[in-house]
């Protein structure tokens, strides 16, 4: 069975402490992995797409990379504002297309 | 552009009582999903639209019906509320040819049902 797993559930860092959120996936195909940024009260915002083991992104203080098995969100000195929960998504070989299944999140907060 | 937009932000419903949520993108996307979300669980795809005029299943499709009479326009209805019917509803949008399947959400409806 399919299936997407994020760790840890939830992460406290001090303003300035880098650290990293985890994104594991069994699928028997990646079409696509898929990065989101969820303030509280809010819908999911999208930050990046990965499709190929290797593959890097950034944005700001976010970095994420891609292996065969998982991806990491790298945060680099994070500030309070950075604190939101970031969802993790892949898309899979097989399935409808334009399907995402999605972690269960990792809850960041960044006190100063 | 507004990008996705959803009515109403909050509603409050007796058990037993139907409502229809609406979702609404200018973006000029084909798919549209239909996604609640409650602690712990993650986001959990309801029903999804490839096009105009069609529906599919998702993974927790049972009490909902969804409707997709023009291209913009997303419906999800509950014909009778249940408690267990309490969550936050997403909708989202995209186009997803050519390495684009990337979703684009809207607000949420916050529903409770008493």
């Amino acid at each position: 069975e399919d299936q997407v797993t994020q760790s840890p559930e939830a992460l406290r860092l001090q303003e300035g402490e880098s650290s990293s959120l985890n994104c594991s996936y069994t699928v028997s195909g990646l079409r696509g992995l898929f990065w989101y940024r969820q303030d509280p009260g809010k819908g999911p915002e999208f930050l990046f797409t990965l499709y190929s083991a290797g593959e890097e992104k950034e944005k700001e203080r976010l970095k994420a990379t891609l292996t065969k098995k998982e991806s990491f969100l790298h945060i680099t000195a994070p500030k309070p504002e950075d604190s939101a929960t970031y969802l993790c998504a892949v898309g899979v070989r097989g399935s409808t297309l334009g399907r995402l299944y999605f972690g269960r999140g990792t809850q960041l907060t960044v006190w100063p | 552009n507004a990008g996705v937009t959803q009515t109403p932000k909050f509603r409050v419903l007796k058990t037993g009582q139907s409502m229809t949520l609406l979702c609404a993108q200018d973006m000029n996307h084909e798919y549209m999903y239909w996604y609640r979300q409650d602690p712990g669980m993650g986001l959990r795809l309801i029903h999804y639209s490839v096009g105009e005029g069609t529906t599919a299943k998702g993974e927790v499709p049972d009490g909902y019906n969804v409707s997709r009479l023009k291209k913009q326009n997303f419906l999800l209805g509950l014909e009778s509320a249940a408690p267990s019917q309490t969550s936050v509803y997403f909708c989202a949008s995209s186009y997803p040819w050519q390495r684009q399947e990337t979703q684009y959400f809207g607000p949420g409806t916050r529903l409770l049902v008493l």
